[in-house]
C-alpha cells in the first residue's frame, strides 16, 4: 500500500528552528509538496520538490532524498504565526496525489 | 471574487437528505477537485475534473456526484447523506497546464463543515 508518515504533533519555541520530517512509501515518485494549514482554514502551498536537495524560500526550506523516501521542511526564526499543521503530499507513478495526515506545530513564546 | 469560494460555510443536515456543496473559482483554472478532511487522516480525493465537461473518480467517490458544466463551477452533491459523510469538504483548483493535475500547485477554497445527523 501507499503510505506517508509524519509526526502527529511537534512543539517548538519562538525564534528557534524546527524540522518536520516526512517519509513515504509509494508506487513511484513524481514530486513532493508541502502545504501549510492554519486551524479552520484552507491548506496553502509552501513548496514542491522533484529533485534531490535543499530548496530555500526565505525562512522555510524543503529537502528531498528520493533514494531514502524522505523529505523535511525546515522552519527558521519561528514566529507565533507559524503555529499550523504542515501537510506532506507525494505524487506517485500514476500521478495520484497521496496526502499525509499532517503535523501540528505548536509554537510557544 | 479572488480565488475560490465555497458555500455554505457550514451545514447541519439530517440523514437521508440531499445536499449540494457549491464551489466557484475565478482563476480560469482547468482542473478542479473535491476533498474531504477528517481528523487524523490525510486529505482524501472524492472527485476531480481536468477540464470543463469531464469528471473522474477519486479515492472515496461513493455517495457523491459532481458536474463540470463550465470552467468556473464544480458542485458536489450528496444524494442521500449519511453520518459517515460528516467532514470538512475542500474544493481546490489548479492550472492544469502540466497536462495532469497532480504536479500543479493546488489552490484551496475555505472549506464547508458538514455535519450529518
Amino acid at each position: 500500500g501507499q503510505n506517508i508518515d509524519q509526526p502527529t504533533e511537534m512543539t517548538a519555541t519562538e525564534g528557534a528552528i524546527v524540522q518536520i520530517n516526512c517519509t513515504y512509501q509509494t508506487s513511484g515518485f513524481n514530486g513532493l509538496f508541502w502545504y501549510q494549514q492554519h486551524a479552520g482554514e484552507a491548506p496553502t502551498f509552501l513548496s514542491y520538490n522533484v529533485l534531490d536537495g535543499l530548496e530555500e524560500k526565505g525562512r522555510f526550506s524543503s529537502f528531498l532524498s528520493r533514494s531514502k523516501g524522505y523529505s523535511y521542511l525546515l522552519l527558521k526564526e519561528l514566529q507565533m504565526k507559524d503555529s499550523a499543521s504542515y501537510l506532506c503530499a507525494v505524487v506517485d507513478s500514476n500521478y495520484q496525489l497521496i496526502w499525509g495526515a499532517g503535523t501540528k506545530l505548536i509554537i510557544k513564546p | 471574487i479572488a480565488g475560490i469560494t465555497q458555500a455554505p460555510t457550514s451545514q447541519i443536515l439530517a440523514a437521508g437528505r440531499r445536499m449540494t456543496l457549491r464551489c466557484t473559482q475565478d482563476m480560469r483554472h482547468n482542473a478542479m477537485y473535491w476533498y474531504r478532511q477528517d481528523l487524523g487522516l490525510g486529505l482524501r480525493l472524492i472527485h476531480y475534473s481536468n477540464t470543463a465537461g469531464t469528471t473522474g473518480k477519486g479515492e472515496v467517490p461513493d455517495g457523491y456526484s459532481v458536474s463540470r458544466a463550465n470552467t468556473d463551477d464544480f458542485p458536489l452533491t450528496l444524494a442521500s447523506a449519511v453520518p459517515s459523510q460528516t467532514s470538512v469538504y475542500f474544493c481546490a483548483s489548479s492550472d492544469g497546464s502540466s497536462g495532469g493535475y497532480s504536479t500543479d500547485t493546488q489552490y484551496f477554497g475555505p472549506g464547508t463543515r458538514l455535519t450529518v445527523l
